[in-house]
């Protein structure tokens, strides 16, 4: 049962474009909810985060929108460029210790 | 600051046979985290620990040992590798803050 539900699994576009990548949870205990990029045989680094009292957020090319009562928050990636091509997982953390769980990841492609 | 180290990158196993993954941080954080990563599956939590002599279970513990005898290391022990447990493993630590720092990874594959 994954708490965290991510879409889609892969996506493609053209430089420039803006993909937009989607996760839900169920457990209103959640209450932060980061964005993580992974590059090919790396560790995922922290991309972006957000809390539950802020609908939107944007960090350079990158914006985090929330929607608390649909339980549903997505990545949209501005002016899209070939480095972006990475996998990317959202997550969330509920209560102490930062436990993380994580979406299943989104494989994104910048075509140039 | 190196940050998240682990050693090896690298690792086969045959069925039934033990290793012990390790992870060193040298940020003084005192959270720490044993993360797995399957394809298609995201990253589970494994084990973590909130401070030197203090660790806890994960969602997915199971044939897996860990101890934090100080604040820089969290080794990760794997008694009898099965084949479940072929794995990319990360290690991850924060200091009590919401950013966790990931290692590099170890890849296992137990044959």
């Amino acid at each position: 049962q994954q708490q965290v539900k991510q879409s889609p699994q892969s996506l493609i576009v053209q430089k420039g474009g803006i993909p937009i990548i989607n996760c839900a949870y169920e457990n209103t205990a959640f209450d932060y909810f980061p964005w993580y990029q992974q590059f090919p045989g790396k560790g995922p680094a922290l991309l972006i985060a957000i809390r539950p009292d802020v609908s939107e957020k944007k960090e350079g090319r990158f914006t985090i929108s929330f929607n608390k009562s649909a339980k549903q928050f997505s990545l949209h990636i501005m002016d899209s460029q070939p480095g972006d091509s990475a996998t990317y997982f959202c997550a969330a953390v509920s209560g102490g210790y930062n436990k993380l769980i994580f979406g299943a990841g989104t494989r994104l492609a910048v075509h140039p | 600051n190196a940050g998240v180290t682990q050693t090896p990158k690298f690792r086969i196993l045959k069925i039934g046979q033990s290793m012990t993954l390790q992870c060193t941080q040298d940020m003084n954080h005192n959270y720490m985290y044993w993360y797995r990563q399957d394809p298609g599956m995201g990253l589970k939590l494994i084990y973590y620990s909130v401070g030197a002599g203090i660790t806890d279970k994960g969602e997915v513990p199971n044939g897996y040992n860990v101890s934090r005898s100080t604040t820089e290391d969290f080794p990760l022990r794997l008694e009898l590798a099965a084949p479940s447990q072929t794995s990319v493993y990360f290690c991850a630590s924060t200091l009590s803050t919401d950013t966790q720092y990931f290692g590099p990874g170890t890849r296992l594959t137990v044959l």
